[in-house]
């Protein structure tokens, strides 16, 4: 089975850099997308293609990867950044896979 | 602008099945894949099936294999979602999701109740 692992928690304190990682075999040949999400809320694109952020989501909101690893980093943490966080990718035979999710507290 | 829009809420019993429509406009049907997503109480987010709008060819996650089923309407521009054999464990919200290269557009969701 396809699997997308991420750490089910990560804290920062507001205004400190916060990473979140995701890790999986379907990383080394495909995209990553990463996605937020408020409590009641869908989920929310930040970052496409493992490091294009859309142009409505902050800048501090940035995407790496490095073989079979996405990291999503959120450059100087806002309060409101308190969310979880879910990695998303397509499998060679057109099937989507989340990962676990993390929930951030800033 | 961009809208897939849901039907409404329902509540089955142990056994039943369920069929969830979402409705798209703002953008050409056949041009884009859409996928099912469902969020149980909370849990993670699980992608359920995609399929293509254009020739109806579906594919579904294994977990789902059997279960599922998606249909396409090209002359509504809406795509069914059909769940059988209800258990208690697919109590959950049901997304669809259209992918466009920078964004995304999420339904509002469908809430799925399974209680006997």
């Amino acid at each position: 089975s396809y699997e997308l692992a991420q750490p089910s928690s990560v804290s920062v304190s507001p205004g400190q850099t916060a990473r979140i990682t995701c890790s999986g075999d379907v990383l080394s040949k495909n995209y990553a997308r990463w996605f937020q999400q408020k409590s009641g809320q869908a989920p929310l694109l930040l970052i496409y293609k493992d490091t294009e952020r859309p142009s409505s989501i902050p800048e501090r909101f940035s995407g790496s990867s490095s073989g079979t690893t996405v990291t999503l980093t959120i450059s100087g943490a806002h309060i409101e950044d308190e969310a979880d966080y879910y990695c998303y990718s397509a499998t060679d035979n057109n099937l989507g896979v989340f990962g676990g999710g993390t929930k951030l507290t800033v | 602008q961009v809208q897939l829009v849901q039907s409404g809420a329902e509540v089955k019993k142990p056994g039943a099945s369920v069929k969830v429509s979402c409705k798209a406009s703002g953008y050409i049907f056949t041009s884009y894949y859409l996928h099912w997503v469902r969020q149980a109480p909370g849990q993670g987010l699980q992608w359920m099936a995609i399929v293509n709008p254009a020739s109806g060819v579906t594919d579904y996650a294994q977990s789902f294999q059997g279960r599922v089923t998606m249909t396409s309407d090209t002359s509504t521009s809406t795509v069914h979602m059909e769940l059988s054999s209800l258990r208690s464990e697919d109590t959950a919200v049901y997304y669809c999701v259209v992918g466009f290269d920078n964004y995304d557009v999420w339904g509002q969701g469908t809430r799925v109740t399974v209680s006997s």
